[in-house]
């Protein structure tokens, strides 16, 4: 089976532009999980959701959204890019999203590598 | 609100040697605790999934363990291998996943 897909690879935009990122789960798995990881830091948690519904926001402004499709699919938008938003962004799957009581093992994807300039 | 901290920030060892790496955090009320090796400039590989009701996970030359009332768990590598060398992240279930800065591990042939 296929694991986590993320597209593109790498990517390099100016400063002010627009970018969409993009995430295909697991088969099977309900739950996407977007992460931000600045060189040298560990990943931070920017979004999760479950069934097209936004179930957790880290701290991040409101430059970045996030949506899912029917299809489990997701996408991560980020507007008018600073050159701190340079970092890979990982995409993980789950079955369930984080609740109350319990977590379900995240699967992560290669990650796609934005660069700011 | 969750904080994980990963000491040491870097390592340097001779190949055959064992070597631990630890990892705390703050909040004890965790769901499962997971190790990743992350090699430079990708993503990230899951070693080991630790759930809350379990002490320790072992695969291979990996061993890690988890203690939730001291806020801490160690991952133990055996007889370490130039392979190795990478950053090792440990991350905490809790109403979201929580990472460490990792710690950046350097086996010399």
């Amino acid at each position: 089976d296929a694991g986590v897909t993320q597209s593109p690879t790498h990517l390099i935009k100016t400063r002010g532009q627009h970018v969409t990122l993009r995430c295909s789960p697991i088969s099977g798995h309900k739950s996407v999980s977007w992460y931000q990881q600045v060189l040298g830091q560990g990943p931070q948690f920017i979004f999760q959701y479950y069934e097209k519904e936004e179930r957790g926001r880290g701290n991040f402004p409101d430059r970045f959204s996030a949506r899912q499709f029917p299809n489990y699919s997701s996408e991560l938008n980020v507007n008018a890019l600073l050159l701190g938003d340079s970092a890979l962004y990982l995409c993980a799957s789950s079955l369930y999203p984080n609740r109350q009581g319990s977590s379900y093992e995240q699967y992560f994807g290669p990650g796609t590598r934005l660069t700011v300039t | 609100k969750q904080e994980v901290t990963q000491i040491p920030a870097a390592l340097s060892v001779p190949e055959g040697e064992n070597l631990v790496l630890n990892c705390s955090f703050t909040d004890s009320a965790i769901y499962n605790l997971q190790w990743f090796r992350q090699d430079p400039g990708k993503g990230l590989t899951s070693l080991l999934l630790i759930q809350s009701s379990q002490r320790e996970q072992t695969s291979g030359r990996l061993n890690a363990s988890l203690d939730k009332s001291s806020g801490r768990s160690t991952l133990y590598i055996a007889a370490s291998q130039p392979g190795d060398s990478a950053t090792y992240l440990c991350a905490i279930y809790g109403n979201k996943l929580v990472f460490g800065a990792g710690t950046i591990l350097r086996v010399k042939s």
